[in-house]
């Protein structure tokens, strides 16, 4: 079965760690790109990382950048999201997404059930 | 506050048309990138609806169309359902933010 499984749900004070990882099945998982997209509670969707099939090019929103860091582990066909520096707008639920390409320049064309992200002390 | 910007909220009776902008500037939409749409239904994950503007994957209906002009692009649902109800986002990329990718706002639909 085509699907994408996330893990890693938990709860982090702020300033803390944590690491999300999305399995991949019943794809060629390197071919495409792979994407990380959050939503606040009663919120709308918000980008938040990319990389590309070969995982050599990546991209953040400006709101992550620096603090979060996007991986694959393409023999695993696993992808990992390690964030630092939590804040409390980091919570949220974290979806991984793939990109119909492997350049990270295209359309979500299968989403993971998602996993929740909670910052608080 | 989102890069493109979608009303809150649009509705309709079943049956009837409901359009949804996506409205977004020359960094973005206006640059070329393609626009994208995906539906989300209460407690569930979103789901691809258009891509490339105006192409429908298989399985979605084709009373949704998708369509891009200028810095804009917009999504109409025609013959409104009840299970047409939910959020509807659009999403492109963007050059002045390292070419990240962008959503819109989102637009709640409701099915009078």
């Amino acid at each position: 079965e085509v699907q994408l499984v996330e893990s890693g749900e938990g709860l982090v004070q702020p300033g803390g760690s944590l690491r999300l990882s999305c399995a991949a099945s019943g794809f060629t998982f390197s071919s495409h790109a792979m994407h990380w997209v959050r939503q606040a509670p009663g919120k709308g969707l918000e980008y938040v990382s990319a990389i590309s099939g070969n995982g050599v090019s990546t991209y953040y929103a400006d709101s992550v950048k620096g603090r979060f860091t996007i991986s694959r582990d393409n023999s695993k066909n696993t992808l990992y999201l390690q964030m630092g520096s939590l804040r409390a707008e980091d919570m949220a639920v974290y979806y991984c997404a793939r990109d119909f390409y492997d350049s990270g320049r295209g359309y979500f064309d299968l989403w993971g059930r998602g996993t929740l992200v909670t910052v608080s002390s | 506050q989102s890069v493109l910007t979608q009303p809150p909220s649009v509705s309709g009776a079943p049956g009837q048309a409901v359009t949804i902008s996506c409205t977004g500037s020359s960094s973005n939409i206006g640059a070329g990138y393609d626009v994208h749409w995906y539906q989300q239904l209460p407690g569930t994950a979103p789901k691809l609806l258009i891509f490339g503007n105006s192409n429908r994957p298989s399985g979605v209906p084709d009373r949704f169309s998708g369509s891009k002009s200028g810095t804009s692009a917009s999504l109409a649902i025609s013959g409104l359902q009840a299970e047409d109800e939910a959020d509807y986002y659009c999403q492109s990329y963007d050059s002045s933010l390292s070419g990240s990718g962008v959503f819109g706002s989102g637009t709640k639909v409701t099915v009078l």
